[in-house]
């Protein structure tokens, strides 16, 4: 799996839109760019994921570069819920699994 | 996208004695995934379970240490052997749902004195 660099935490504002930035230069041609959060006690829990197109679902979108050497997780409309450790990973999934780096720590302030 | 069952979801155990994780899931996946998350720390992959062949594990983990097993395609099994305070994490299994990602159980949180 390509490394990627993420912040090591962010802050943002309830309601607002929050932007997490991902860094991935070395990722091979057929990973997927997957994000996970954790919650307080809780497992990962999936969030999106895609390959070159930007997608949409009902938790977030995912905007990836035209290069892929990048890609920005957008939560629209922030909730303190939303407050968890984002992980970016890069993976070709089946039995690669995935390799969780330090991941972004996003904090929502009321 | 599947639901993980994961037993016992936390436990105290003595230094030297071994405890058995259970993980079921509620639709049958060719493969299951243990992860181990020590304390403050990120996830780190110790081995993926096929069933039906010996499960194949990362480097620093071995099989003496965390035997799996795997008997069908519903339910694995990790055993953290000889346990010693440094084994004191969360440990969860995960299985891969096409178009949905990876889903993970709730985790085991071990603790050992």
């Amino acid at each position: 799996d390509a490394k990627t660099t993420q912040p090591n935490s962010m802050e943002s504002n309830e309601e607002e839109p929050v932007h997490l930035p991902c860094n991935h230069s070395t990722i091979s041609g057929t990973d997927y760019i997957h994000w996970y959060r954790q919650l307080p006690s809780q497992g990962p829990e999936y969030v999106i994921h895609g390959l070159t197109s930007n997608v949409n679902n009902r938790m977030a979108s995912l905007a990836i570069a035209e290069d892929r050497k990048s890609s920005t997780l957008i939560l629209h409309r922030a909730t303190l819920r939303d407050a968890a450790v984002y992980y970016c990973i890069n993976s070709g999934g089946g039995a690669d699994g995935l390799t969780f780096g330090k991941g972004t720590h996003l904090i929502i302030q009321p | 996208s599947a639901v993980i069952s994961q037993k016992p979801s936390r436990d105290i155990c003595q230094r030297g004695t071994s405890l058995t994780i259970q993980c079921q899931v509620d639709s049958q996946v060719t493969m299951m995934f243990w992860y181990r998350q020590q304390p403050g720390q990120s996830l780190t992959l110790i081995a993926t379970a096929n069933q039906g062949s010996e499960a194949t594990y990362e480097s620093g983990f071995v099989i003496d240490k965390f035997p799996i097993s795997r008997p069908n395609l519903t339910f694995s099994t990790l055993t953290v052997s000889n346990m010693s305070p440094e084994d004191s994490s969360i440990y969860l299994c995960s299985v891969e749902v096409y178009s949905y990602g990876y889903t993970f159980g709730s985790g085991t949180r071990l603790t050992v004195v």
